[in-house]
C-alpha cells in the first residue's frame, strides 16, 4: 500500500525568509505523480505544484519549489520569500497514473509565518 | 464561480440520523471524488465517480454510507444512522480526465458534527 508520511506537524518562519516542509512516500509504482497541496484556515484546497515521477527535473512555481529524490522517496516543497498569505495547512499527495487516480495524503504540516 | 461547491458547509446531527451532502463539480468534469478529513489529518479517500459510474469505493466506506451520481453531474453523500466517529470534514473534488493529467479541484467542504 502507498503511503506519504510528513514528520513536521509544525513549523514557523519569518515572513521574508525560506522554509522547508518534508516528505516522504513508499510505493512500488515507477509512474506516478506527487503534490503539494495548500489548505488556508477555513477554505478550500488549492494545488501549489506537481511533481511526475519520470521527470527528473525538479518542478517549480514562482516562489515555489521542490526537492525530489526518486531513489530516497522524498519529496520536499521549498518556499521562498515567505509571505503572510502563505501560513496554511500543507499536505503532500502522491497518486498513481492508472484507474482511480485517488489522492493519497500526508497528515500534513502546520505553517506559520512570524511577520 | 465556476469552481467545486459543497452544500450544506456545516451540518450538525444527533446520532442516530441521518445525513445527506451535496457537492457540485465544475461542469466538464467526468471524474468526481469524495474524501473524509478528521482533525489533524489529511483527507482519505472515500469513493469516486466517472460520469454516473461509481468504479471505486474505500473501505472506510460503510454500509450506512451511500454515494450517487445521477446523470454523471451533481454527487450526493448520504449517512445513515449516523455515528459520533462520522465527525469529520467531507471534501469533494473534481477532475477532467486526460490522458494521465487529472488535477483535481477541492470543494470547501462539509462539516459533519454528530451529537
Amino acid at each position: 500500500a502507498q503511503t506519504v508520511t510528513q514528520s513536521q506537524p509544525e513549523m514557523s518562519v519569518q515572513e521574508a525568509e525560506t522554509v522547508t516542509l518534508s516528505c516522504t512516500y513508499d510505493t512500488s509504482e515507477s509512474d506516478y505523480y506527487l503534490f503539494w497541496y495548500k489548505q488556508p484556515p477555513s477554505r478550500q484546497m488549492i494545488l501549489v505544484i506537481r511533481q511526475e515521477a519520470y521527470k527528473q527535473q525538479n518542478a517549480t512555481e514562482n516562489r515555489f519549489s521542490v526537492n525530489f529524490q526518486k531513489a530516497a522517496k522524498s519529496f520536499s516543497l521549498k518556499i521562498s520569500d515567505s509571505q503572510l498569505g502563505d501560513a496554511a495547512m500543507y499536505f503532500c499527495a502522491y497518486r498513481i497514473t492508472g484507474g482511480a487516480q485517488k489522492l493519497v495524503f500526508g497528515q500534513g504540516t502546520r505553517l506559520t509565518i512570524n511577520p | 464561480d465556476t469552481g467545486v461547491s459543497q452544500d450544506p458547509r456545516h451540518k450538525i446531527t444527533k446520532r442516530g440520523q441521518n445525513v445527506t451532502f451535496r457537492c457540485d463539480p465544475i461542469s466538464e468534469h467526468n471524474r468526481l471524488y469524495w474524501y473524509r478529513q478528521t482533525l489533524g489529518q489529511g483527507p482519505e479517500f472515500l469513493t469516486y465517480f466517472q460520469n454516473e459510474a461509481q468504479l471505486e469505493k474505500s473501505r472506510l466506506l460503510s454500509d450506512r454510507f451511500s454515494a450517487e451520481r445521477p446523470k454523471g453531474s451533481f454527487s450526493t453523500l448520504e449517512i445513515q444512522r449516523t455515528e459520533q466517529g462520522d465527525s469529520a470534514m467531507y471534501l469533494c473534488a473534481s477532475s477532467f480526465q486526460r490522458e494521465n493529467l487529472n488535477e483535481q479541484f477541492f470543494g470547501p467542504g462539509t462539516r459533519l458534527t454528530v451529537l
